[in-house]
């Protein structure tokens, strides 16, 4: 299937620490978005990397994209007790219109 | 950006039951978007509405089960009909100005079915 897989499935670390999550694909992408959940709540946007794009910032956070791998990674530096939540890659692939694929998500916990 | 809101945002229902959601948009969107999530995992996408046409179902959902209204350009429902327990889940809403862009969520119901 096109769904995206987030890599790890769940992440404790440190607060002060930064956290790497990924998220591998199958097909090709016009676009990956990342986005936040917090404890069963509603999705928050994130980050949208399109496929001509290799690298975006946005405060703390750092996600790049490589096509070639069809893989994306989100990094968030310092991490704090607020960044808790669990952190989904959507892609949005070519070959169907108006469709955004859901990964399984990482859990992360943020230790105080 | 876009404001969605959603009521309920839980509910407990008996089985059998049936259960209306709604989705309010804080401007007009051509697409909206149900999602559901079922505890543990990632969100699945239950139909596309788009104002005027019929919604489109993914695989493995259906209208009879599933129907959904969207009388305009800034509301849309969502009933789960004839619920049974493996119905618990959140449900949320979505919408997107197109599939090259952000989509935005609302905050979801939860549901229960006892």
């Amino acid at each position: 299937s096109q769904q995206g897989e987030e890599d790890p499935q769940a992440l404790s670390i440190q607060e002060g620490e930064n956290a790497t999550m990924n998220c591998s694909y199958k097909t090709s992408i016009n676009n990956l978005q990342w986005y936040r959940q917090n404890s069963g709540r509603g999705l928050v946007h994130l980050i949208l990397i399109r496929s001509n794009e290799r690298e975006k910032h946005s405060g703390r956070l750092r996600v790049t994209l490589d096509t070639s791998k069809k893989s994306s990674s989100l990094l968030i530096t310092a991490s704090r007790a607020a960044d808790t939540a669990s952190y989904f890659c959507a892609t949005d692939p070519m070959n169907r219109d108006d469709k955004i694929i859901f990964g399984k998500g990482t859990r992360l916990h943020i230790l105080p | 950006s876009a404001v969605i809101s959603q009521k309920p945002s839980r509910d407990i229902c008996q089985r059998g039951t049936s259960l209306t959601i709604q989705c309010q948009v804080d401007s007009q969107v051509t697409m909206m978007f149900w999602y559901r999530q079922q505890p543990g995992q990632s969100l699945t996408l239950i139909a596309t509405a788009n104002q005027g046409s019929e919604a489109t179902y993914e695989s493995g959902f259906v209208i009879d089960k599933f129907p959904i209204s969207r009388p305009n350009l800034t509301f849309s429902t969502l009933t789960v009909s004839n619920m049974s327990p493996e119905d618990s889940s959140i449900y949320l809403c979505s919408v997107g100005p197109g599939f090259t862009d952000t989509q935005y969520f609302g905050p979801g119901t939860r549901l229960t079915v006892l």
